[in-house]
C-alpha cells in the first residue's frame, strides 16, 4: 500500500498563476483533509471531506477550492496564487476520526 | 471553541535525559488523542494514540503518554532520549470523529 500520495513535491508559482495539488489514498478511507503548515503555526485545516461528494471549509479556506473526485482522490486548487500562500501543504485521510495518515507534503513557493 | 495547547515551543534536552512534552486541550465531550512526530522535510507520522481503555499508551520507540481527563491533558514522556528523537512533535485531538485539531508543535532537540 502506498498510503497517501501527493503530487507535486515542489512547485514555484508566480503571483496570479493557478495550480492544482493532487492527493490520493489507497486505504479506503471516507475522510480526507488538506492542511497548510507554516513556521510557528502548526497545521491549519484548509478544507476537509467527510465522505465522497461532500466538502467543508476549515480554518483557512480563503483563496482555495477543493474537489473530492471520488473516494480515493481529493484535490486542492489555487485559482490565483498569492505570496501569502507560500507554505507546505499536507493531505491526510482517516476513518471515523481514529487517526490520520499524512502524505509527504508539497512545498509551494509563490513569488 | 475547541483548542489544543502545547505549552513549550522548543525543548532542548541532553542525550539520555528524560523529557516531557506538554499538551492540554479544551473539550467537554469525549475525545480521541494523538501524538504525531515530524522529522525534517517529511510528513507527520503517528507516534501514539488514545482512543479508549487504558489511559497510559506507549509507542514502539519508548515514548508514552497519559490521558488525564480531569486535567484535560495528554503529556508525552520518554525516560531517556536519543539523538534520533530530535524532531517536531504535534499533539492532536479529534472531537467529532471528522475534524482534528492540532497544537502548534514542540521542537525537541537532543543535545549530545
Amino acid at each position: 500500500n502506498a498510503g497517501v500520495t501527493q503530487t507535486p513535491k515542489f512547485q514555484v508559482l508566480k503571483t496570479g498563476q493557478s495550480m492544482t495539488l493532487q492527493c490520493a489514498q489507497d486505504m479506503n478511507h471516507n475522510s480526507m483533509y488538506w492542511y497548510r503548515q507554516d513556521p510557528g503555526m502548526g497545521l491549519r485545516l484548509i478544507y476537509y471531506s467527510a465522505s465522497e461528494g461532500t466538502t467543508d471549509k476549515g480554518e483557512v479556506p480563503n483563496g482555495y477550492n477543493v474537489s473530492r473526485l471520488n473516494k480515493r482522490e481529493f484535490s486542492l486548487r489555487l485559482e490565483s496564487a498569492a505570496p501569502s500562500q507560500t507554505s507546505v501543504y499536507f493531505c491526510a485521510s482517516s476513518e471515523h476520526g481514529y487517526e490520520q495518515y499524512f502524505g509527504p507534503g508539497t512545498r509551494l513557493t509563490v513569488t | 471553541a475547541q483548542s489544543v495547547t502545547q505549552l513549550d515551543s522548543q525543548v532542548p534536552v541532553f542525550e539520555e535525559a528524560p523529557v516531557e512534552l506538554r499538551c492540554n486541550y479544551s473539550s467537554s465531550v469525549s475525545v480521541y488523542l494523538f501524538w504525531y512526530v515530524q522529522y525534517p522535510n517529511q510528513g507527520l507520522q503517528l507516534l501514539l494514540k488514545y482512543l479508549s481503555g487504558s489511559t497510559l499508551v506507549e509507542s514502539i520507540n519508548g515514548f508514552e503518554a497519559e490521558f488525564n481527563k480531569s486535567q484535560t491533558s495528554f503529556h508525552l514522556r520518554k525516560p531517556s532520549v536519543h539523538i534520533s528523537d530530535t524532531a517536531e512533535y504535534f499533539c492532536a485531538v479529534s472531537f467529532t470523529g471528522n475534524q482534528f485539531y492540532f497544537g502548534t508543535g514542540t521542537s525537541l532537540t537532543v543535545i549530545p
